[in-house]
């Protein structure tokens, strides 16, 4: 059975504090990995996919990068409006079922 | 843009009731998922359909019945409306399995209260 596990649960950050948020996971046949942003009482807003170990992506502040067994969401000199939860998702051979982490949350303050 | 439309923000139901919850979507995507969000469970598959009238059980089945007969919408019932299944409720759609971008696109949710 699919399993993704993210640590840590919850992030406290002062304003341009750089971390890193970890996404590890089991998946029978990878077919992508997944990070969303979701605030409160919203849908999950799609970030990036990354489909083979060492891919990278960036979107402004965010990278996020991928190995065989887990994904890093890096955040580099954060603002307050990256406050949110970020979710990481698995997509592996099983018609492509998506399973999900529980969630980091993330609160930046200034 | 991917615009997932589900059709209430917010819905307050009493015990008992059939309930009603309508996603719509415009990127002609074939496969659909209905999630509920619980604080520390995180999101769960209620249920998936990968074409008109086809449907698979996800993780949690129990309750719930969906519909889906035309590609752009799915609909996702609770027969019996109780307490337990308080919760949002999260609308997806994604292209196939095996296409190179087959990312899930969610509507913005919807909070229902059973009484």
């Amino acid at each position: 059975e699919d399993q993704v596990t993210q640590s840590p649960e919850a992030l406290r950050l002062q304003e341009g504090e750089s971390s890193s948020l970890n996404c590890s996971y089991t998946v029978s046949g990878l077919r992508g990995l997944f990070w969303y942003r979701q605030d409160p009482g919203k849908g999950p807003e799609f970030l990036f996919t990354l489909y083979s170990a060492g891919e990278e992506k960036e979107k402004e502040r965010l990278k996020a990068t991928l190995t065989k067994k887990e994904s890093f969401l890096h955040i580099t000199a954060p603002k307050p409006e990256d406050s949110a939860t970020y979710l990481c998702a698995v997509r592996g051979d099983s018609w492509g079922k998506l399973q999900f982490g529980a969630g980091t949350q993330v609160v930046v303050t200034p | 843009d991917v615009k997932v439309t589900q059709s209430s923000r917010y819905l307050v139901k009493r015990t008992g009731e059939k309930v009603f919850l309508e996603c719509v979507q415009d990127m002609d995507h074939e496969n659909m998922f209905w999630y509920r969000q619980d604080p520390g469970l995180g999101l769960r598959l209620i249920y998936f359909s990968y074409d008109v009238k086809m449907k698979e059980k996800g993780d949690i089945p129990e309750g719930y019945s969906v519909s889906r007969e035309k590609k752009e919408r799915f609909s996702l019932i609770l027969e019996s409306a109780s307490t337990n299944q308080t919760s949002m409720y999260l609308c997806a759609s994604s292209s196939p399995l095996g296409l190179r971008r087959s990312e899930a696109f969610f509507g913005q949710g919807t909070r229902l209260t059973v009484v």
